[in-house]
C-alpha cells in the first residue's frame, strides 16, 4: 500500500522521559513535516524537512528533536524539555512541485502520565 | 508572519442545505495557496479545497466552492446539498511560497454539525 504510516497510534509516556514518534512514507515525496494538534486549536508546525539531511525549525520547535537520514523516514522526539507533550501529533509529506497540497498522515497520540 | 483566523468555533447546518463557514488571513506575501482540510472524528486530515491566489475564479469542488476575495483576505468555504458525512472539523489553511518551505499555516478550525 502507497502512504504514509505513523505508528504507534497511542503512545503512553512517563513524565520526564523521551519518546520517538515514527513517520515512514513511500510516495517518494520530497518534503516531510512535523505538526502538533491540541483541543480547539489548529495545527502547528514543529519540524519540516525539504530535502534528506535537511530540516528546519517550525513555530513550536522547542521540546523536540528531528532527524532525517531517509526519504522515507522523519522521526521525532519528544524530549523531557517539552513542558506539555500531550497531544495529537500529525506528519505530512508534500511532493516537489508548488502546486501539490501536503497530505497527512493517521496521527499518533501521545500521552504523558 | 502569517496568521489565520475561523471566528465561528461551531455551526449547525440542516441536512440538503447550504452553510458557509468563514475564514481570513493575513500575509504581506502576493502568491500563496489556500486550503480547507476535513477532519472527521478519525482525525484523518482530507484535503476539500485549494485556492492559488493568482486565480481570480473561485474553486469549486462538487458540492464544495469557496469565495476568494483577495483584498479582503477572505475566504470562505460553502458547502451546498449538506450531507451526514460532512460533520467534522474544518480547517482554512495558508501555504506560503516554496523559498519559505511551504509551509501550512493553519486556523483554530470550525466544527460542523449536520442535522437530519
Amino acid at each position: 500500500d502507497g502512504g504514509i504510516t505513523q505508528s504507534p497510534k497511542y503512545l503512553f509516556r512517563k513524565e520526564g522521559q523521551n519518546v520517538t514518534l515514527s513517520c515512514e512514507q513511500n510516495l517518494n515525496h520530497d518534503a516531510m513535516y512535523w505538526y502538533r494538534q491540541d483541543p480547539g486549536q489548529g495545527l502547528r508546525l514543529i519540524y519540516y524537512s525539504q530535502i534528506v539531511n535537511d530540516f528546519q525549525k517550525g513555530d513550536i520547535a522547542e521540546g523536540y528533536s528531528v532527524s532525517r537520514e531517509k526519504k522515507e523516514s522523519f522521526p521525532l522526539t519528544v524530549t523531557s524539555a517539552q513542558k506539555n507533550p500531550t497531544a495529537f501529533y500529525l506528519c505530512a509529506t508534500k511532493p516537489r512541485g508548488s502546486t501539490d497540497t501536503q497530505y497527512f498522515g493517521p496521527g499518533t497520540r501521545l500521552t504523558v502520565l | 508572519a502569517q496568521t489565520v483566523t475561523q471566528s465561528q468555533p461551531e455551526m449547525s447546518v440542516q441536512e440538503a442545505e447550504t452553510v458557509t463557514l468563514s475564514c481570513t488571513y493575513d500575509t504581506s506575501e502576493s502568491d500563496y495557496y489556500l486550503f480547507w482540510y476535513k477532519q472527521p472524528p478519525s482525525r484523518q486530515m482530507i484535503l476539500v479545497i485549494r485556492q492559488e491566489a493568482y486565480k481570480q475564479q473561485n474553486a469549486t469542488e462538487n458540492r464544495f466552492s469557496v469565495n476568494f476575495q483577495k483584498a479582503a483576505k477572505s475566504f470562505s468555504l460553502k458547502i451546498s446539498d449538506s450531507q451526514l458525512g460532512d460533520a467534522a472539523m474544518y480547517f482554512c489553511a495558508y501555504r506560503s511560497a516554496p523559498e519559505y518551505g511551504n509551509k501550512l499555516v493553519f486556523g483554530a478550525g470550525t466544527i460542523l454539525r449536520v442535522k437530519s
